[in-house]
């Protein structure tokens, strides 16, 4: 079974320039996130889709960043313009059920790794 | 606001020895979920915890859960090197549609 793919895996942009980063999840996973791990801490969630509707996106920064999953399948964020802060590692996960009462395991990809100049 | 405490943030021990990581959490989660991240990987799900009581043993790691007290523990048991690895724990909200993790534990085990 093939896992959650991700591109670019790393990235040099200058700040005030725009980005964009793609996530196909493991097939037939209904929920995808996206996470920003910066150095030293650990991940924090942006956005999470349930097909491609989003059921929670409290934590992102929504004057700079966007995301959509229009098909239901993979997803691309976006940052526009990046700022010096927005250096971190982009992650983007999969899971079958999303977060119900069930037992539910979250896949993650390997990540893109963003340097804001 | 949901706070997720890990502790020590970082740890050095010897091959061979037994240890518990700590995971703290300020209000009333649905989940509990342990992550492990070698360096410069993505997360690898290690055990994803319930219930109160909940207890899941995979190898040398075993992960437990008291909702009461609002804590989880990684114990590991006679460490090997290849366990050297940063570990996060993350607590899940649902009704509250939120996911908090950890700044992590750096585990380095020595030979």
């Amino acid at each position: 079974e093939a896992g959650v793919a991700q591109s670019p895996r790393y990235k040099i942009i200058e700040k005030r320039q725009s980005v964009a980063f793609w996530c196909n999840p493991i097939s037939g996973h209904a929920t995808l996130y996206w996470y920003q791990q910066i150095l030293g801490q650990g991940p924090k969630l942006l956005i999470q889709f349930q097909n491609n509707g989003v059921v929670d996106d409290s934590q992102l920064p929504k004057d700079r960043f966007s995301a959509e999953r229009l098909k239901g399948v993979d997803s691309t964020l976006k940052i526009q313009p990046a700022k010096l802060e927005d250096s971190a590692v982009y992650l983007c996960a999969s899971s079958s059920l999303g977060r119900g009462p069930l037992q539910e395991t979250q896949y993650f990809g390997p990540g893109t790794r963003l340097l804001v100049l | 606001e949901l706070k997720v405490e890990q502790n020590p943030l970082f740890l050095s021990m010897q091959e061979g020895k037994n240890y518990t990581i700590y995971c703290n959490y300020s209000t009333t989660s649905d989940r509990l979920y342990w992550y492990r991240q070698d360096p410069g990987k993505s997360l690898e799900s290690l055990f994803v915890l319930l219930s109160n009581g909940a207890v899941k043993q995979e190898g040398r790691l075993m992960a437990s859960l008291d909702t009461k007290a609002r804590l989880s523990t990684l114990h590991i048991t006679a460490a090997v090197h290849d366990l050297s690895a940063t570990y996060f724990c993350a607590v899940d909200m649902i009704r509250d549609d939120k996911i908090i993790f950890g700044k992590g534990t750096r585990l380095h085990i020595l030979p």
